[in-house]
């Protein structure tokens, strides 16, 4: 099955940085999601972004859903110390019976 | 509190031997879905069901089996077929056409 790039892999950063990672698709989306995993646990549902173009916040995160329906990108600003984990896009097509494809993940982690 | 639970957390499984795992909710939500997670790696689909008593085959479905006979249950049993069954997996539901996925805990099978 079909996965979707990430980038960056992993990130080491230091709190109170800002953080940008995206997820590209060869395909089209129409909807694109944003979930948290952290170790050991399920993911956890950040931002769903449902028209091209959109720009959705849920507190120091804010998304958006690329033009080109290509892409997406997350941002989280003023990092914490609970900011660690794996960051997870996925997308979805109209039709395919509300199957995700998912992407590899960005691994984050915040030093003090 | 509404929901997703799977059970057990952790679950070993001897060679040759069919092991089940649970996932329940109490969300109300039509659709189900198995996903596997192995280190480092995204998600993968294995089998998912969008109304009782029907269901269709993910990604890695080879060696695995499904049974969807109640709104609120959708086991997975991992058979004696699947030679490499160690891996996190991680149950989901959403409601009707929605392509927005909840996530239960996971269970982490591993084989002796």
């Amino acid at each position: 099955g079909q996965q979707l790039n990430q980038s960056p892999q992993s990130m080491f950063i230091q709190e109170g940085e800002d953080v940008s990672m995206n997820c590209t698709s060869s395909s089209i989306f129409n909807t694109w999601l944003w979930y948290k995993q952290d170790p050991g646990e399920g993911p956890v549902l950040l931002i769903a972004l449902y028209k091209a173009g959109e720009l959705t916040s849920n507190g120091r995160l804010t998304a958006q859903f690329g033009i080109t329906r290509k892409d997406s990108f997350l941002n989280i600003s003023a990092s914490i110390p609970s900011d660690v984990g794996i960051y997870f896009c996925a997308g979805a097509f109209t039709g395919t019976a509300s199957k995700l494809t998912f992407g590899t993940g960005t691994r984050l982690q915040v030093t003090l | 509190d509404g929901g997703i639970t799977q059970s057990p957390k952790y679950l070993f499984r001897k060679e040759g031997q069919n092991v089940t795992l649970s996932c329940e909710q109490n969300l109300n939500h039509d659709a189900m879905y198995w996903y596997r997670q192995d280190p480092g790696q995204g998600l993968r689909l294995i089998y998912y069901s969008q109304i009782v008593n029907d269901f269709q085959k993910g990604d890695i479905a080879e060696g695995y089996s499904v049974s969807r006979e109640k709104k609120e249950s959708f086991p997975l049993t991992v058979t004696s077929a699947q030679k490499n069954p160690t891996a996190f997996y991680l149950c989901a539901s959403s409601m009707g056409t929605s392509k927005t996925q909840y996530f239960g805990p996971g269970t982490r099978l591993l084989v002796l």
